[in-house]
């Protein structure tokens, strides 16, 4: 059973850089077919695709995010990584690490609990 | 890729059968057209993929069908556990996005 786990600052100041990590067990991150995910939840809203990366660290960013985000991969420790930088409180938001199954079909299989982030002073 | 989830809203009572729609501003292939499960406070969990396949686990009152832009899911006999938010989600040619989602209430 593979499990993820996101791990980080809940708190972040504006303009500075919110930085996560995901941690996965179970499986190895550099398995072929997976995508390696983040997706985050404004309070009480739908879901937004951040982007994501392969283990060869080929990366996919949503156009709207693409000039804050960075995602890294770190295969050694079966961690992949979330920087955002430039905060605001627009960027508050629960943050998910999740792994993408892509291949004859296409779709998140397992998902971290989730991660609160407050931008705020 | 817009996806549009109608209703909003869904009020049913429990045994009564419920019917989600997910629109999308273009053409989809159904092999990356998947639906999500979410109860307050957890993560979302996946129940459909390639638009009709069930995902380990979930029972089978639960089906999907429907191909280019319009896409339905269905829960044939509603159980309390089933009240929660349902997602549709694309992907297809480098872009993933996710319907608004439709909120499934008990009446």
């Amino acid at each position: 059973q593979v499990h993820l786990q996101e791990s980080g600052p809940g708190l972040v100041k504006p303009s500075q850089t919110l930085s996560l990590t995901c941690t996965v067990s179970g499986g190895s991150i550099s398995s072929g077919g997976y995508y390696w995910t983040w997706i985050r939840q404004h309070p009480g809203k739908g879901l937004e695709w951040i982007g994501n990366i392969f283990y060869s660290g080929s990366t996919y960013y949503n156009p709207s995010l693409q000039s804050r985000v960075t995602i890294s991969v770190d295969t050694s420790k079966n961690q992949f990584s979330l920087k955002l930088s430039s905060v605001t409180a627009a960027d508050t938001a629960v943050y998910y690490c999740a792994r993408y199954h892509s291949g004859s079909w296409a779709f998140l299989d397992y998902w971290g609990q989730g991660t609160l982030v407050t931008v705020s002073s | 890729v817009v996806l549009t989830q109608s209703p909003g809203t869904l009020s049913l009572s429990p045994g009564e059968r419920a019917t989600l729609s997910c629109r999308a501003s273009q053409s989809v292939s159904s092999s990356y057209l998947a639906w999500y499960q979410q109860k307050p406070g957890q993560a979302p969990r996946l129940l459909m993929y390639g638009a009709s396949i069930r995902a380990t686990g979930i029972p089978d009152r639960f089906s999907g069908s429907g191909s280019g832009t319009d896409f339905t899911l269905t829960i044939s006999r509603l159980e309390p556990e089933d009240f929660a938010v349902y997602f549709c989600q694309q992907s297809g040619s480098s872009s993933y996005t996710f319907g608004q989602g439709t909120k499934l209430e008990i009446k």
